[in-house]
């Protein structure tokens, strides 16, 4: 099973504040990446999948990168919906693991 | 719109067993992967099962192997998922989720849950 470790677990950053969370893959999952966003007492969203391909009607300020093991997420200017937990996730190999979450809270 | 809609979880012994359902709306529900995903209390996401879009390849968390079946009903737009043996830690809410495409890859659409409670 792919581990996949993000960090950091919380972070705290100011509305308008670049934010950049980071997810390790355990073994390479080329681009096979996702990152979710959940709300408290809400779904999962799909943000981003391919590492970098924004989900339909995903904010622009939201980006991802990176390849192989290690992966961003960037939320440009984080507006106050933006405040929530993050999840990556790869599909390179069933079952499909997710990360831990990053809490991304207001400074 | 794509809207899923859980039901059949609740209390339930260890040892018990549970049958949730997904109904789906809003979609071609037999060209996608369908999953089950839960979370438990406080905690993160485990991708619990998945069935491809016309049900012939299925796949399994080791944690629950043996013990759960997905399965789905394309001409019902309706998703399963029998859950035997249940244990503690099968506590969580789980999730029904849709596919971006006809196997397992990224899930695009997710319900609001249902609740499965294993306890004495």
């Amino acid at each position: 099973e792919i581990v996949m470790t993000q960090s950091p677990a919380t972070l705290s950053v100011s509305p308008g504040e670049r934010a950049t969370l980071s997810c390790r893959a355990s073994q390479s999952v080329s681009s096979n990446l996702a990152w979710y966003q959940q709300k408290p007492g809400q779904a999962p969203r799909l943000l981003i999948y391919g590492a970098s391909t924004r989900a339909t009607g995903i904010p622009d300020r939201f980006s991802g990168g990176g390849s192989g093991t290690e992966f961003t997420l960037t939320i440009s200017s984080p507006q106050s919906e933006d405040f929530a937990v993050y999840y990556c996730q790869q599909c390179s190999n069933w079952p499909g693991t997710f990360g831990q979450g990053t809490k991304v809270e207001i400074k | 719109e794509v809207q899923l809609l859980e039901s059949g979880g609740g209390l339930v012994q260890p040892g018990g067993s549970l049958r949730l359902s997904c109904a789906a709306s809003g979609f071609t529900f037999s060209s996608y992967a369908m999953s089950w995903v839960r979370q438990a209390p406080g905690g993160g996401l485990e991708w619990v099962s998945a069935i491809a879009s016309s049900g012939g390849n299925t796949y399994y968390a080791d944690s629950v192997k043996g013990r759960f079946t997905i399965s789905r009903d394309n001409s019902k737009n309706t998703l399963y998922l029998q859950m035997n043996s249940l244990r503690g830690e099968d506590t969580a809410l789980y999730y029904c989720a849709k596919d971006l495409r006809s196997s397992w890859y990224y899930l695009d659409s997710w319900g609001q849950g249902t609740l499965v409670t294993v306890s004495s």
